[in-house]
This record gives C-alpha cells, structure tokens and sequence, in this order.
C-alpha cells in the first residue's frame, strides 16, 4: 500500500521555536507538496518540489522554508514559529507536476503554536 | 493564476437522497479536474478525476460533469449514505507549469440518519 508518512500528528511548539514538519513517500515520485489547511479556506499551497534539492515558492511560503535532499523525504521548516502558524499541515506527492492522477496526502500534522 | 470557486460550503441532505457539489475555474487552460474526500482525522483521498476531453464520468454512486464553456464542473452522490459524511475538495490543474493543483474550499456534507 502506498503511502506518505507525516512524522507528527500534533504538535505543540513556542513562539520563536525552529519548528521541522517532516513528510516521507514511497511511491518514488519526483513531486511533493506541503499545503495548510485552515476552516474556511481551505486547502493552501506552501511550497512545492519537483526534483531533489529543487523547491519553488508556492501561495503563501511567508514565515517558511523546505528542504529537500533526499527524494522521499520532504521538509517544512518554521524559522521562528507564530501563532498565525497554528494550522493543519498536509504533505503530498504525485507522479505528475501538474497534479495528474491525482495526489496521495499524508494524514496531516496538527500544528499548535503558543 | 487559477481560482477556483466551491459551492456550497455545507450540505446536508438526507440519508439516501442525492446530493451535489458545484466548482467554477477561472483559467480556461486547467484541463484536469479531481476531487478528493477527507473524512475526520485523515488527509484528502482522490474519489474521482476528469479531463477536458470528457464531458462526465461515472464510478458507482459517483459522478462528475465537466461544462469547459462556461468553466464548472459537479460532483453528484447519489443514495447517500452516512459513510458519505466527509469534507469534500474539488481542484484543478493548470495545462502549464509545475505547481501542480489548485483547490477550493471545501463542502462539508452531512448525511441526516
């Protein structure tokens, strides 16, 4: 069964901590996607990857950054955590860069900043 | 870029009655539409996807229509069930660039026992 693993499914963090949301996908795809979800607006694009070490800004990569050194794994770092920060994050990964066959999701990280 | 517009934002309907979901997009270039479920507690599950080169498809209970002139597409349940209660996401993909999906807001449907 294929899968994308999300390392955390809460988190509570501090103000100004250096926060790391790690995500890591089986299927061998070249594209990964970190998105937020928040009530009422849903599902928003960070940053996306389409190869190793590449990263492209996505609609509101504010307040973050990725790191991708590996295929299967992609990260999402908070410098400096804000409570405007506490969301849901999703990571996700598709064969196509256009999102083509759609994608397969983790099952998310509840993010809490205090 | 793309926008794209999901309505309405909650449903409920009743146990074994139809129900349906309607997106509008803005980019005529988008040429692929999917929609995903995300129930309680889990990320976003692809149900069911159509290109631009197909008017409907239909999987089950399941269906999606495609009106590419005036940019929107459905999702259609029919004979809800209580298992059909979930967040539901529609999306869609740009004929360019690598940035992949762009998604609405979701609907949360409701299926009334």
């Amino acid at each position: 069964d294929v899968k994308v693993t999300q390392s955390s499914r809460y988190l509570v963090k501090r103000t100004g901590e250096k926060v790391f949301l790690e995500c890591v996908q089986d299927m061998d795809h070249e594209n990964m996607f970190w998105y937020r979800q928040d009530p009422g607006l849903g599902l928003r694009l960070i940053y996306f990857s389409y190869d190793v070490k590449m990263k492209e800004k996505g609609d509101i990569p504010e307040g973050y950054s990725v790191s991708r050194e590996k295929k299967e794994r992609f990260s999402l770092i908070l410098e400096s955590a804000s409570t405007n920060q506490t969301s849901m994050y999703l990571c996700a990964s598709s064969l196509s860069p256009r999102g083509y066959y759609g994608y397969t999701f983790g099952s998310g990280t509840r993010l809490t900043v205090v | 870029g793309e926008n794209v517009e999901q309505h309405p934002s909650t449903l409920s309907v009743q146990e074994g009655d139809s129900a349906v979901i309607k997106c509008t997009y803005s980019d005529s270039a988008s040429n692929y539409f999917p929609w995903y479920k995300q129930e309680l507690g889990k990320g976003p599950q692809l149900i069911i996807d159509i290109r631009s080169n197909v008017g409907e498809k239909k999987d089950q209970r399941i269906a999606v229509t495609l009106n590419k002139t005036a940019k929107h597409f459905s999702l259609h349940i029919t004979e809800t069930q209580p298992e059909d209660s979930a967040v539901y996401f529609c999306a869609a993909s740009k004929g360019g660039g690598a940035d992949g999906l762009t998604f609405g807001k979701g609907t949360h449907l409701i299926i009334q026992p």
